[in-house]
């Protein structure tokens, strides 16, 4: 039963790294959108793509972060140049379409030494 | 920007006690969808709601699309111990694929 898989579960990063977070949707959906959750908080939206288009990134920080969908392979959420303020669980959805529920992966956590 | 007021933030409930929490917003969503998650892992859709005022049920599990569209609840009955964690509402737009959390509210069983 292949839902969305996320690795790596755990990534530990010094400030001024890079971080790169793979997300592998369930079988069958093209919708991915990516999420993050700071401790005892509710998820943030951060970015909506669809096969080698960003929908929606209206959530995603102006600097350092981007996200890609390529035709195939998984889904990358990027960090560049790292801060501790980057330390935060970050969790991929997908969905079978964009008014379908989504579904989401265990989540990649993420710390910044 | 969107926000959803979950309440309550915690409860502390006996084994077989029934529960309810909800969700409310300044926003009209056209669908509301009730996520639970467990420590370490990503949310587990329980409930997906799309038209006013519908009442759906998932085993003990029972959610409400409020008729302003501005709110929904979620209860649960006779609790057991594995429903310990922590419950979310998600609001959605069908013009705007991404879902609106709110803050969650985590559940405490006694046995």
């Amino acid at each position: 039963n292949a839902g969305v898989m996320q690795n790596p579960r755990h990534l530990v990063r010094r400030r001024g790294q890079e971080a790169r977070l793979r997300c592998s949707p369930m079988k069958g959906h093209s919708h991915v959108y990516w999420y993050r959750q700071l401790p005892e908080e509710g998820l943030k939206f951060m970015v909506y793509l669809q096969k080698e288009n960003i929908i929606d990134e209206s959530g995603m920080p102006k600097e350092r972060f981007s996200a890609e969908f390529p035709k195939e392979g998984p889904s990358i959420l990027r960090i560049q140049q790292v801060v501790r303020g980057d330390s935060a669980a970050y969790f991929c959805a997908s969905s079978l379409s964009p008014n379908q529920p989504q579904h989401f992966g265990d989540g990649t956590r993420l710390s910044i030494l | 920007g969107q926000q959803l007021n979950q309440s309550p933030q915690s409860m502390f409930i006996q084994e077989g006690e029934d529960v309810s929490m909800n969700c409310t917003s300044s926003s009209i969503f056209n669908t509301w969808l009730w996520y639970k998650q467990d420590p370490g892992e990503g949310p587990v859709l329980l409930i997906a709601l799309y038209k006013a005022g519908e009442l759906t049920s998932n085993g003990r599990l029972t959610a409400q699309f409020g008729i302003t569209r501005k709110d929904s609840f979620l209860n649960i009955s006779a609790s057991i111990p594995s429903d310990v964690g922590i419950y979310f509402c998600a609001g959605q737009l069908v013009e705007v694929q991404k879902l609106v959390f709110g803050q969650g509210t985590r559940l405490t069983i006694n046995p």
